[in-house]
């Protein structure tokens, strides 16, 4: 089966512009998660969908970051305007309703860089 | 409220030699407890992960860990280290229902010649 999917594989924008991050997870799970990780820190946790429902957004940083899955398939994190602290890897995961964290599967990541 | 140190920012062994990477974690019940593996260029991949039972858990690419609940430790072995595995490696405690992990800062492990 195709694993998790993540594009852009890295981003490159100026201070004050938008970018779009998307995840693609494994067809068939419900649960999609996003987690971020600044240089140097722990990857932390963003927000938890449940198909196209936000279960947990307590991870959220600010009102610049507006996650959606429409449709409970792939989904879309939008940084706007993006800040230079948003530079970091941007890790999406997928597991079945039923395993929950027992069966996360991660995407290679989104390395953003904001200049 | 819940947290992973992992205290050895890098690492070093040399191929052939034994690993092993701490892990201390604090949370309030029992834990479910994971490690995983980052190299470069890839996503995170599951090592293992200890639920309940045999405290020794076994998982891939010949890598082990010992939960210890009384010095809240999950540390990572492996006997015989390969080049292959110089990789960043990551604790991490499921919370919230296990609907979420809290992930330490990460161990950077290289491997010398």
């Amino acid at each position: 089966e195709a694993g998790v999917t993540q594009f852009p594989s890295h981003s490159v924008i100026e201070k004050g512009q938008t970018v779009t991050l998307r995840c693609d997870p494994i067809s068939g799970h419900d649960n999609l998660y996003w987690y971020r990780r600044v240089m140097g820190k722990e990857i932390k946790f963003l927000l938890h969908f449940v198909k196209e429902s936000k279960q947990d957004e307590s991870g959220m940083p600010n009102n610049r970051f507006l996650a959606e899955r429409t449709g409970g398939t792939y989904s879309t994190l939008k940084v706007q305007p993006a800040e230079l602290e948003d530079s970091g890897v941007y890790f999406c995961a997928s597991s079945q309703q039923s395993t929950g964290n027992y069966g996360y599967t991660f995407g290679s990541g989104t390395r953003l860089t904001v200049v | 409220a819940q947290s992973v140190t992992q205290p050895d920012i890098h690492i070093t062994v040399s191929e052939g030699a034994s690993l092993e990477l701490r892990c201390n974690y604090s949370y309030g019940a029992t834990p479910y407890l994971f490690w995983y593996v980052q190299s470069p260029g890839q996503g995170l991949q599951l090592l293992l992960k200890y639920f309940s039972g045999d405290t020794l858990v076994q998982g891939i690419k010949g890598f082990e860990a010992e939960f210890k609940r009384s010095q809240s430790s999950f540390n990572l072995r492996k006997p015989s280290v390969h080049w292959s595995d110089a990789a960043e490696y990551f604790c991490a405690v499921g919370v919230s229902g296990f609907q979420k992990l809290v992930f330490g800062t990460g161990t950077r492990l290289l491997v010398s010649p």
